[in-house]
């Protein structure tokens, strides 16, 4: 059964600050890796998509990377801001058709003015 | 506006008392499912569906039943709830299901 797992479990940065976010997981046969962001009391927001094929994908100051090989993921954010903060968690998708989201337990991000 | 809508957003029953959530999208996406979020384990999803009349178990599907008789709406029932079933559901959307994930903002459920 895949896990995926968060490291760290929370995070504290000033304002300006770049940071990095990791993300592993176990078995490497996956068709996707999508990082989300989850603020309190609200659902999630998909903020980045990489398909198996790709080795990373950038939406404005957010990157993030794939290395299936090895089962990690790097959500790279520069210049953190105060409205960053929130708690990110990433999911990765099976490779058979139909198969499950396995989710980590997040990174809880909070930017400090 | 495209979006996922999850009902009620906060269900306080008792042990026993048959439920359902309601989760309904309106982006014509194939594949919808439920997830819950606990504390320390973090989203775990408990069915999905591909599309119409198609259904299949994750990975906590016990003591939950879905349908999928319409695209747009893919509720959840609990028959039978028990207090081990107190948890935050979240449903979701996507286009096809290596798409981007749409999620609803969740329903808080505590079974006494």
């Amino acid at each position: 059964k895949q896990e995926v797992t968060q490291i760290p479990a929370a995070l504290s940065v000033p304002e300006g600050e770049n940071l990095v976010l990791n993300c592993s997981f176990t078995d490497s046969a996956i068709y996707n890796l999508q990082w989300f962001r989850q603020d309190p009391g609200k659902g999630l927001t998909s903020l980045l998509l990489i398909q198996s094929s790709q080795r990373e994908q950038t939406s404005g100051r957010l990157n993030a990377s794939l290395d299936k090989s090895s089962g990690r993921s790097t959500l790279y954010i520069a210049a953190s801001q105060p409205g960053d903060s929130a708690t990110y968690l990433c999911a990765v998708s099976g490779m058979v058709i139909g198969n499950q989201f396995y989710f980590g337990t997040g990174t809880s991000l909070t930017v400090i003015p | 506006e495209a979006q996922v809508t999850q009902n009620p957003r906060y269900l306080i029953t008792v042990t026993g008392k048959k439920l359902t959530v309601t989760c309904s999208q309106n982006m014509n996406h194939e594949y919808m499912s439920w997830y819950r979020q606990d504390p320390g384990l973090g989203l775990r999803q408990i069915y999905y569906s591909m599309n119409v009349e198609v259904t299949d178990k994750g990975d906590v599907p016990e003591g939950y039943k879905v349908s999928r008789k319409e695209k747009r709406n893919f509720p959840l029932i609990l028959e039978s709830p028990s207090p081990n079933q107190t948890s935050l559901y979240f449903c979701a959307s996507s286009l096809i299901q290596v798409s981007p994930l749409h999620f609803g903002n969740g329903t808080r459920l505590t079974v006494t």
